[in-house]
């Protein structure tokens, strides 16, 4: 099992370029979620995916949406980077509702110019 | 608004030392209380985690402490090793079970464990 993998793992873009953060898992967990890690500032959650079909937001989800896809893979979207989205994003995702555990990806550093 | 407080902001201990990493919480209706361990270009991993019906929960060297009435818990990690050095996040959630789980972080701690 390669547990939760997240793509790319770095990227560099410019302001007001759009990308996707891919993550995908293949421990058929039900929830997935994403989060945005600044210094100082802990993990803060930007969207999650209660289940297949279903996307609620976070703390923080201005400039951010969000795909589930299937029940393997949940995408983010910028469509619009800004600097303030500078970042280093991680992906988790938890098995269902007899577990509290959340699996966390390898994460992706963007940079915003 | 910060609803999980964690101190200290960084900690740095000689081996064998006794860490201990304090958070404080808000809000009443949160139910579990996970530990995470980070480190440098990874992604976290659950450490330990308890429930408030519990005062104390121990797992190999790491203990945490419990207290539901001051609304605080702390992590201690007992004969510290160098590789325990990483930063740690206490967190909390609500809904614990339920669909709509989703944690709420501190801002971590960076651990330095010097041989």
């Amino acid at each position: 099992n390669a547990g939760v993998t997240q793509t790319p793992k770095f990227q560099v873009l410019k302001t007001g370029q759009s990308m996707t953060l891919q993550c995908a898992q293949d421990m058929n967990h039900n929830s997935m979620y994403w989060y945005r890690q600044d210094p100082g500032m802990g993990l803060r959650l930007i969207y999650y995916s209660a289940s297949e079909g279903t996307t609620d937001k976070g703390e923080v989800p201005n400039g951010y949406n969000v795909s589930r896809l299937n029940k393997r893979e949940f995408s983010l979207r910028l469509e619009s980077a800004a600097p303030s989205q500078t970042s280093v994003y991680f992906c988790a995702s938890r098995r269902d509702t007899l577990s509290d555990t959340q699996y966390f990806g390898p994460g992706t550093r963007l940079t915003v110019l | 608004q910060q609803q999980v407080k964690q101190s200290p902001q960084s900690l740095i201990v000689q081996k064998g030392g006794i860490p201990i990493i304090n958070c404080a919480y808000e809000n009443t209706a949160f139910d579990y209380f996970p530990w995470y361990q980070q480190f440098p270009g990874k992604g976290p991993a659950l450490l330990i985690a308890i429930r408030p019906d519990v005062s104390e929960k121990k797992e190999g060297r790491f203990t945490i402490s419990f207290n539901k009435s001051a609304k605080q818990f702390s992590l201690h990690i007992m004969d510290s090793q160098p590789g325990d050095s990483a930063t740690y996040f206490c967190a909390a959630s609500m809904d614990s079970g339920g669909s709509n789980y989703k944690l709420t972080f501190g801002k971590g701690t960076l651990l330095t464990v010097n041989p």
